[in-house]
């Protein structure tokens, strides 16, 4: 069975504090996304990575930054976390290479509240 | 003007109609379409997948899609209260890049 896993389903960090939030998928997918989830907005993508070591900014990248230094995991990083900041955020990954392409499969959240 | 639209909600049908959901996209290049599913408190989930014109059913669910007018959308026949939730489109423009564009959701509500 496919899975999705973040490292927290919630998560009460202050101002200022550096935030790691953490994905690992073992489907061998080479795509993964970081996304926000707000009431109103939908999902706005962050960032994305399509290989170890490569990310794109997405729609919203500003105060965000991430890591992929393994194939199966895709950190999300706040620097100084805001409480703008306070939102659900959404890891998925996808694959070019399985049909139907790009079906991205979504872990299950994490609530992030920044105080 | 947004890539991906979807008609505004919140949708209210009663148990047993059809349910019609539609979105349209900007990206005439656009290859690949989806509709996901996402319960409240839930992650999305895809339900249907459609790259060609036309039709596809998979059992209550069927998928429009006709890129000449740049719409597709989601029928949902013999609602269900278990229907009730947000539905996402995203669209793939393409395929070797991997990321999908998402609307913003519609929700449904499916009332017994």
């Amino acid at each position: 069975d496919v899975k999705v896993t973040q490292s927290s389903r919630y998560l009460v960090k202050r101002t200022g504090e550096k935030v790691f939030l953490e994905c690992v998928q073992d489907m061998d997918h080479e795509n993964m996304f970081w996304y926000r989830q707000d009431p109103g907005l939908g999902l706005r993508l962050i960032y994305f990575s399509y290989d170890v070591k490569m990310k794109e900014k997405g729609d919203i990248p500003e105060g965000y930054s991430v890591s992929r230094e393994k194939k199966e995991r895709f950190s999300l990083i706040l620097e100084s976390a805001s409480t703008n900041q306070t939102s659900m955020y959404l890891c998925a990954s996808s694959t070019t290479g399985q049909f139907p392409y790009n079906e991205q499969f979504f872990g299950p959240g994490t609530r992030l509240t920044v105080l | 003007q947004k890539e991906v639209e979807q008609n505004s909600g919140p949708l209210s049908v009663p148990e047993g109609a059809i349910a019609s959901l539609n979105c349209t996209y900007s990206d005439r290049g656009s290859q690949s379409f989806f509709w996901y599913r996402q319960y409240s408190g839930k992650s999305p989930e895809l339900i249907m997948f459609i790259y060609s014109n036309g039709d596809k059913e998979d059992g209550r669910f069927t998928a429009q899609l006709n890129k000449a007018s740049q719409y597709v959308s989601l029928l949902i026949r013999d609602s269900q209260p278990s229907d009730s939730a947000t539905y996402l489109c995203a669209v793939n423009s393409d395929v070797g890049a991997g990321k999908s564009t998402f609307g913003d959701g519609t929700t449904l509500t499916v009332k017994p």
